[in-house]
């Protein structure tokens, strides 16, 4: 089963240590969602890519946040600096868009959990 | 007030119980989302859905738009089926999802 991968599924990190998490969407979805998740909330879009594009950032992504999609394949997400208040999982999603601009399937990762102590 | 909302919050059934989860949004979609979260994190979709209903097993997910409403029924529910349930809508042009808060459902044996 080559669904949505995601790694490390977890990372503890000291305050104002960087992290990067990765991403690997189903091989031929062209969208990639990154979105963050703290307890009891529903998840908070951070980002998204159409292919290499970045085609939005969330007001949630500070300039401590940045992420990539070389080649339009996998995604990397790195938090510089982390805070305390980064603490929650960060998910990530993948979708085919094809002839319909919206509306299609969405596939989930299982997530990374990241605690800053 | 959030783009999204649910409710209950939590619920709590007996096993066979029939359980409804709702869910209310105030912006234009393409789609409408039902999904699972397990304790652990992994997300699942159950439903995308435009218009109508649509029912996969034991569960049953309808949509208003007109009212801009959507249900989610679990009949004969089981133990198994405990978990957070979400609705989320895409916007136009992009997949994007706006997640409500969940809905945290526990069924007792």
């Amino acid at each position: 089963d080559t669904g949505v991968s995601q790694n490390p599924r977890h990372k503890i990190t000291k305050r104002g240590q960087n992290v990067t998490f990765r991403c690997d969407p189903i091989s031929e979805h062209n969208r990639l969602y990154w979105y963050r998740q703290t307890l009891g909330q529903g998840p908070e879009f951070l980002t998204y890519f159409q292919n290499e594009a970045q085609l939005e950032k969330s007001r949630l992504l500070s300039d401590r946040f940045s992420a990539e999609r070389p080649k339009g394949s996998f995604s990397t997400l790195e938090i510089q600096r982390t805070e305390q208040g980064d603490s929650a999982m960060y998910l990530c999603a993948s979708s085919l868009a094809s002839y319909r601009s919206s509306g299609n399937t969405i596939y989930f990762g299982e997530g990374s959990w990241l605690t800053v102590v | 007030k959030n783009e999204v909302e649910q409710s209950p919050q939590n619920l709590t059934a007996q096993e066979g119980e029939f359980i409804t989860i709702n869910c209310s949004y105030s912006v234009g979609i393409s789609a409408l989302h039902w999904l699972q979260q397990h304790p652990g994190g992994g997300i699942v979709s159950l439903f995308m859905l435009s218009s109508g209903k649509k029912k996969h097993g034991r569960l049953i997910a309808t949509i208003n738009i007109q009212e801009k409403h959507s249900s989610l029924h679990i009949t004969a529910s089981h133990p198994r089926d405990s978990a957070v349930y979400i609705c989320a809508v895409s916007l136009y042009n992009t997949d994007k999802l706006i997640f409500g808060t969940g809905t945290r459902l526990q069924v007792f044996p």
